[in-house]
């Protein structure tokens, strides 16, 4: 079936250290993104994607890096300049935005990062 | 900035009671209106959207919303909800073509039997 997998379910990580969330597609969707989701907030955008080597800050693009070096994957590593990063991750991916109007968002099932 | 507003963070509710979330943005121009569903321990689903023409629309699981472009609004209504309703609910937003979106705070719906 196709869709997005995220890994870790769940990741433990000491201050000070970076990780990296791993995001893969196999929808062959052209455009990636990673959300932030805290309680009572929302989601929040961290970085998007929209080709291949080539993505854009979010809203809240501070402490964090992506890459894009392949269609199907989008990771991201939060760094230990992330002061907050206890947090839920969503990865997402659409199609071509080529004004078709239906984004069809598919959502990973994310990552939830504890700092320890 | 952009930003999307749900009026109620939590609402509890019995089965068989109608439902009706708030959902405002503040952005003057063209927008793209979705109502976005997280079940426990699933994946966030779309319920619905909006992008033109009739500003009632339905969706999954008998959600419907309709879109006052003159309030900013986007409300989601349900006229009977059941217990297998109890989710987080998002509103949200999109006024450019690669469909970032802006979300909501979110709204937890709990219904009790």
């Amino acid at each position: 079936d196709g869709g997005i997998t995220q890994s870790p379910k769940y990741l433990f990580r000491k201050e000070g250290q970076n990780v990296t969330l791993s995001c893969e597609q196999n929808l062959n969707h052209d455009a990636m993104y990673w959300y932030r989701q805290d309680p009572g907030q929302g989601l929040r955008l961290i970085y998007y994607s929209q080709i291949v080597n080539d993505f854009q800050k979010g809203d809240i693009a501070e402490g964090y890096s992506v890459s894009r070096e392949k269609k199907e994957s989008f990771p991201l590593t939060v760094t230990s300049a992330q002061k907050n990063p206890t947090a839920f991750y969503l990865c997402a991916s659409t199609p071509s935005h080529q004004g078709d109007g239906d984004y069809g968002y598919t959502f990973g099932s994310g990552t939830r990062l504890t700092v320890v | 900035a952009q930003s999307v507003s749900q009026h109620n963070h939590h609402v509890i509710l019995s089965e068989a009671a109608s439902l009706e979330l708030g959902c405002n943005y503040s952005y003057g121009g063209t927008v793209n209106l979705f109502w976005y569903v997280q079940y426990p321990g699933q994946h966030l689903q779309l319920l619905l959207k909006y992008f033109s023409g009739d500003p009632l629309v339905k969706g999954i699981k008998g959600f419907e919303a309709e879109f006052i472009k003159s309030k900013f609004s986007f409300n989601l209504r349900k006229p009977s909800v059941q217990w297998s309703d109890t989710a987080e609910y998002f509103c949200a937003v999109s006024t450019d073509s690669w469909g970032k979106l802006q979300f909501g705070a979110g709204t937890q719906v709990v219904v009790t039997p």
